[in-house]
């Protein structure tokens, strides 16, 4: 199983600024690298697949990176709408895996 | 509009089973692959099962091979996941979601909570 570790847990960011979001893969996912955001109480929502790519209708401040087994996620400057958790997910090798997630808080 | 909604959720005993369903509306369900995710009261993401469109391909993480079916019915556009010998770390929000493209998820039902518990 290919374990998915994100990092930092917990990030404090003022709202304007910019969040950088870390996925590391204990092993090469290629580009098979999808981001999610989830706020509380709902379904996460689906924001880069392709490690790089935005899904429909996500707004150009999200973006994502890398390859292998590092990965990286942007928010280029938070809106209040982006405090959240963040997930990744590798569909390179089964079984799925998530990373823990990271949680994005106001500072 | 994409709507996947899930039912058959709530309260079993330790050992029990229970068999979850995602109604599915707004696109061609028949040719989407679907799969079955669990969140953990306050916890992370897990994937739990995929099957192809045809259902001629199923996976489970080895967490729940066994004891999870996965199946579905393409003329009445539901997903199905049975469970068995549930317990208590089974409790979670039970979501299905539809593959998009590759094994990544496009979208998602609201959920649906199962609780073990005694």
């Amino acid at each position: 199983e290919i374990v998915m570790t994100q990092s930092p847990a917990t990030l404090s960011v003022s709202p304007g600024e910019r969040a950088t979001l870390s996925c590391r893969a204990d092993q090469s996912v290629s580009s098979k690298l999808a981001w999610y955001q989830q706020k509380p109480g709902q379904a996460p929502r689906l924001l880069i697949y392709a490690a790089s790519a935005r899904a429909t209708g996500i707004p150009a401040r999200f973006s994502g990176s890398g390859s292998g087994t590092e990965f990286t996620l942007t928010i280029s400057s938070l809106q209040s709408e982006d405090f959240a958790v963040y997930y990744c997910q590798q569909y390179n090798n089964w079984p799925l895996t998530f990373g823990g997630g990271t949680k994005v808080e106001i500072k | 509009e994409v709507q996947l909604v899930e039912s058959g959720g709530g309260l079993v005993q330790p050992g029990g089973s229970l068999k979850l369903s995602c109604a599915a509306s707004g696109f061609s369900f028949s040719t989407s692959d679907m799969n079955w995710v669990r969140q953990a009261p306050g916890k992370g993401l897990q994937w739990l099962s995929h099957i192809s469109s045809s259902s001629t391909n199923i996976h489970y993480p080895d967490s729940v091979k066994g004891r999870f079916t996965i199946s579905r019915d393409n003329a009445k556009n539901s997903l199905f996941l049975e469970m068995n010998s549930l317990r208590a770390d089974d409790t979670a929000i039970y979501y299905c979601a539809r593959v998009a493209g590759w094994l990544y998820f496009g979208d998602w039902g609201q959920g649906t909570l199962v609780t073990v518990t005694s």
